[in-house]
């Protein structure tokens, strides 16, 4: 069973950029959800994927979009960058239909300069 | 405004003895709560949860308390292990679609 990857493990970009950030999905897992870690802070809900389809949002603005797969792997893309988007970026999956549990990757560094 | 809070950032421990984490919350509607264990430039790691409609969840040298009334969680790590060091996450499952809820964390250090 594979856990849950993510690429690249840091990135550095300028601010008014685009970024793109993947991640792959545990075996099994139908459900994919994306968070910003910024320092000193605890993970913060950016959104979450179900079948494809958006179905849970945090409190972030438009320019943070993602997408999944029908292999249930992941985009997450920030239009615009800003330097206060510069954060840990972590990708969690689960089973719908199982228990609350999700499973981190090892995250995404972004840097915005 | 903080749902869930750990309000201590960080605790020293001597190895062998009891790690006690603590965490508060104020939603009464959270149903699940999990901690997660980070060390430096990995994610999160899945420790252990509880339900809210139980009190206590054991799991080897981990156990978690949970007191409804009191809105607060514990996690006790017993003994404690100098590996142990690690941030120390509380989450709490909120919303209809499972989501997480997480707090600031609290750095232990076990030192031996």
């Amino acid at each position: 069973e594979t856990g849950v990857t993510q690429s690249p493990t840091h990135l550095i970009k300028t601010r008014g950029q685009q970024v793109t950030l993947r991640c792959s999905s545990q075996s099994g897992h139908n459900t994919v959800s994306w968070y910003q870690q910024a320092l000193g802070q605890g993970p913060q809900f950016i959104f979450q994927y179900y079948r494809e389809e958006e179905n849970g949002r945090g409190n972030f603005p438009p320019r943070f979009s993602g997408l999944q797969f029908p292999n249930y792997s992941s985009e997450l893309n920030v239009n615009a960058l800003e330097l206060d988007d510069s954060a840990l970026y972590l990708c969690a999956s689960r089973h719908k239909a199982g228990g609350a549990e999700a499973f981190f990757g090892q995250g995404t560094r972004l840097t915005v300069v | 405004d903080q749902q869930v809070k750990q309000n201590s950032p960080s605790l020293s421990v001597q190895e062998g003895r009891i790690s006690i984490l603590n965490c508060d919350y104020t939603n009464s509607m959270f149903d699940y709560f999990l901690w997660y264990k980070k060390y430096p430039a990995e994610g999160p790691t899945f420790l252990i949860s509880i339900s809210s409609i139980k009190d206590k969840n054991e799991d080897g040298r981990f156990t978690v308390f949970l007191n409804k009334s009191a809105k607060h969680l514990s996690l006790h790590i017993v003994p404690s292990q100098p590996g142990d060091s690690a941030v120390y996450f509380c989450a709490a499952k909120g919303g209809s679609q499972g989501n997480l809820i997480f707090g600031k964390g609290t750095k232990l250090s076990v030192k031996p």
